[in-house]
């Protein structure tokens, strides 16, 4: 079965980065594209950008441009995401969701994981 | 940017009834490539729709989606008491995949 396990959570200061993992397994990873998606404590969902693990290649939504970085292993199929500058309005739960179909919707989600921004 | 937005901000209603869901776009988008999810409470969301009108695997029937252009509905037939969540739209196939804000289902 599809599951999707990311890393436990974490607690940053201001200013700093932070490099979350989602692990894949079930399914050939390489053939799906991965999402990230934030949520903030009370609030909806975010789209923050797809990876291709196949060939690497990624967009981010244009908010986080130039904070956040998605890179993938294939070889242990995981996918990171790192977000750099953090502040305090970056606490959120943060998402990986698989991509069935390549710039689509996402079908299997992890189970999201907690960064607190705090000084 | 495609805008979604989501009404009503929240619904109460009771087992068995009818549950009508809105979401609007700030523009027509392609191909109805509009999804629809559930999340409840302390968990990760839950794909119910996508195409506007395509349910997911192992969604119950009474879910049901609609619409084209800029308009688009999730209808829940007759509510359960498992369907109390909130519910977000998504566009897709584009970037950014913008959601809308959510409309929470309460029991009345």
């Amino acid at each position: 079965q599809v599951q999707l396990v990311q890393s436990g959570a974490e607690v940053k200061k201001p200013g700093a980065s932070v490099k979350l993992s989602c692990k894949a397994s079930g399914y050939n990873f390489t053939s799906y594209y991965m999402h990230w998606v934030r949520q903030a404590p009370g609030q909806g969902l975010e789209w923050m950008g797809i990876i291709n693990p196949s060939a690497g290649t990624r967009i981010s939504a244009q908010k986080f441009q130039g904070r956040v970085t998605m890179t993938r292993d294939t070889s242990t199929s995981t996918v990171y995401m790192e977000l750099s500058s953090l502040r305090s309005e970056d606490t959120a739960v943060y998402y990986c969701a698989r991509d069935p179909s390549r710039w689509s919707y996402q079908d299997y989600w992890g189970q999201g994981t907690l960064v607190t921004v705090s000084s | 940017e495609i805008v979604l937005t989501q009404s009503p901000g929240t619904l109460s209603l009771s087992p068995g009834e009818r549950a009508t869901l809105s979401c609007r776009a700030s523009q027509s988008f392609s191909s109805g490539y509009l999804a629809w999810y559930q999340q409840k409470p302390g968990q990760a969301p839950r794909l119910l729709i996508y195409g506007a009108s395509s349910r997911a695997t192992d969604i119950p029937d009474r879910f049901s989606g609609s619409g084209s252009g800029t308009d688009f509905t999730l209808t829940i037939s007759r509510l359960e008491p498992e369907d109390f969540a909130v519910y977000y739209c998504q566009h897709y196939g584009s970037s950014p995949y913008t959601f809308g804000q959510g409309t929470k289902l309460e029991i009345k």
